[in-house]
């Protein structure tokens, strides 16, 4: 059934590295997202895109920065790893005008 | 006040029983509405879309109030697998941005 993936599930890295998250879609759908989320916590939005070459800064302010040069990826990238990225992040699209999300299943990000 | 507001929680309920939430949004103009469940750990899944008339899948139903701007989830003959976080999610007029509420976690007893 999963339309949209994420690579790595799990990576633990130490600070300073740099890294970046894949997400992978094959539903064509234009619109996608990236959320944070801590455990227990609610989900917060950090970057969006439109389409192909558009990109935008979500509610949370994040060290992260994004790229859509394809419409099927939308990878995430952290020049500098640090502790305070430990986080789940969550990649996910939306087609039409009123349609529902539609989550990969994460990557759990510990940075040491 | 935030946009969209749940009950965290927890509801503790014993098997069969009904439970309810309810969740209230900000914006009059917001044009589509959805309930998910989340998982400890997981991803949110989509439990349900909200239509104006309500909408009813097995178990779950799902109701639309726009004049007081809330939207509720009923769930009859709670099964413990229905143990989780339930998020309420509103969509902008524009169609363009999704709001997520901070949940509600449901805890289903033997």
């Amino acid at each position: 059934e999963a339309d949209i993936y994420q690579t790595p599930r799990y990576l633990v890295i130490g600070t300073g590295k740099k890294i970046t998250l894949e997400c992978s879609q094959t539903m064509g759908h234009d619109k996608m997202y990236w959320y944070q989320q801590d455990p227990g916590m609610e989900l917060h939005l950090i970057h969006y895109s439109y389409g192909v070459n558009s990109t935008e800064k979500g509610d949370l302010s994040s060290e992260s920065t994004v790229s859509r040069i394809r419409t099927e990826h939308f990878p995430l990238t952290l020049e500098s790893a640090r502790p305070s990225h430990t986080s789940q992040y969550l990649c996910a699209t939306r087609g039409g005008h009123n349609s529902p999300l539609h989550f990969g299943n994460g990557t759990r990000l510990t940075v040491t | 006040r935030k946009e969209v507001e749940q009950d965290p929680g927890p509801f503790n309920v014993p098997e069969g029983a009904t439970v309810a939430f309810n969740c209230t949004y900000s914006n009059s103009a917001s044009q589509s509405f959805f309930w998910y469940r989340q998982d400890c750990r997981k991803e949110p899944k989509l439990l349900m879309s909200v239509y104006s008339s309500g909408n009813e899948d097995g178990r779950f139903t799902a109701q639309l109030n726009r004049a007081s701007q809330y939207i509720s989830l009923l769930i009859r003959d709670s099964k413990l697998s229905d143990s989780a976080t339930y998020l309420c999610v509103v969509g902008n007029n524009a169609g363009n941005m999704l709001t997520f509420g901070g949940g509600t976690r449901l805890m289903v007893k033997p």
